[in-house]
């Protein structure tokens, strides 16, 4: 299994303005994912971010918007830019179970950010 | 790519019922993995189950992969089984969705004492 925290918990914001989530892992891993939950709604993923190289993105999701650091193999930021009221949602991140006898494993999700946009 | 559709989408159960919520896929899958989310958003690992049957306590899963569903089996209901149950999957692609999950609508579950 996999440790996951993240900061903050959760955060108010006016809109126009940024916020920077961590994601910190308790072992090295490959790669580190984040997905959004709207309320009322499913999971969503955003990118996977890779040590060294940029994040990749789903469609509909850019790299203006979402900027994404992965300065090391158990760390990770996501930046919500220029942020509006249809940003109010739970930001996850997520990473793989290591040590598992297949090549896909588990995977595990940190507690959320909850972020409101006013 | 991989579509996940799950039911029911509401289920109101009083406690000790059983229940059965059901996961259907539409492609091959290399990883399906049931959660709880609580009430505070956290999402709790239930089953790590790309095939076969397995059990923890009151929960037990099962996945035919061959007929693309799985379904989640909740004996002895207690209210702190309420919640949201997702069920996600890894489609069978190979590289493009290596580690990406793609999750169902869920399933609210209320359980009345």
């Amino acid at each position: 299994s996999a440790v996951i925290s993240q900061k903050p918990s959760r955060d108010i914001c006016q809109r126009g303005t940024s916020l920077t989530i961590q994601c910190q892992v308790d072992s090295q891993v490959t790669m580190m994912f984040w997905y959004r939950q709207q309320p009322g709604q499913s999971l969503t993923l955003i990118a996977t971010a890779n040590q060294g190289s940029e994040a990749t993105y789903e469609s509909g999701f850019v790299i203006d918007k979402f900027p994404i650091s992965r300065p090391n193999l158990t760390f990770s930021t996501l930046t919500v830019s220029n942020m509006s009221p249809e940003d109010s949602s739970i930001y996850l991140c997520s990473v793989e179970g290591t040590g598992g006898p297949s090549s896909y494993n588990e995977q595990f999700f940190g507690p959320g950010t909850r972020l409101t946009v006013l | 790519g991989i579509q996940v559709e799950q039911s029911p989408p509401d289920l109101i159960l009083q406690e000790g019922a059983n229940s059965t919520l059901r996961c259907n896929f539409s492609d091959s899958v290399n990883n399906l993995q049931w959660f709880h989310q609580n009430p505070w958003g956290q999402l709790i690992n239930l089953f790590y189950i790309p095939s076969g049957t397995k059990q923890n306590g009151r929960l037990s899963a099962t996945t035919v992969a061959t007929e693309r569903y799985s379904l989640l089996y909740i004996s002895s209901s207690q209210t702190t089984d309420s919640g949201v149950y997702f069920c996600a999957v890894e489609g069978g692609a190979g590289g493009t969705s290596y580690g990406k999950l793609t999750f169902g609508q869920g399933t609210i579950l209320t359980v009345h004492p």
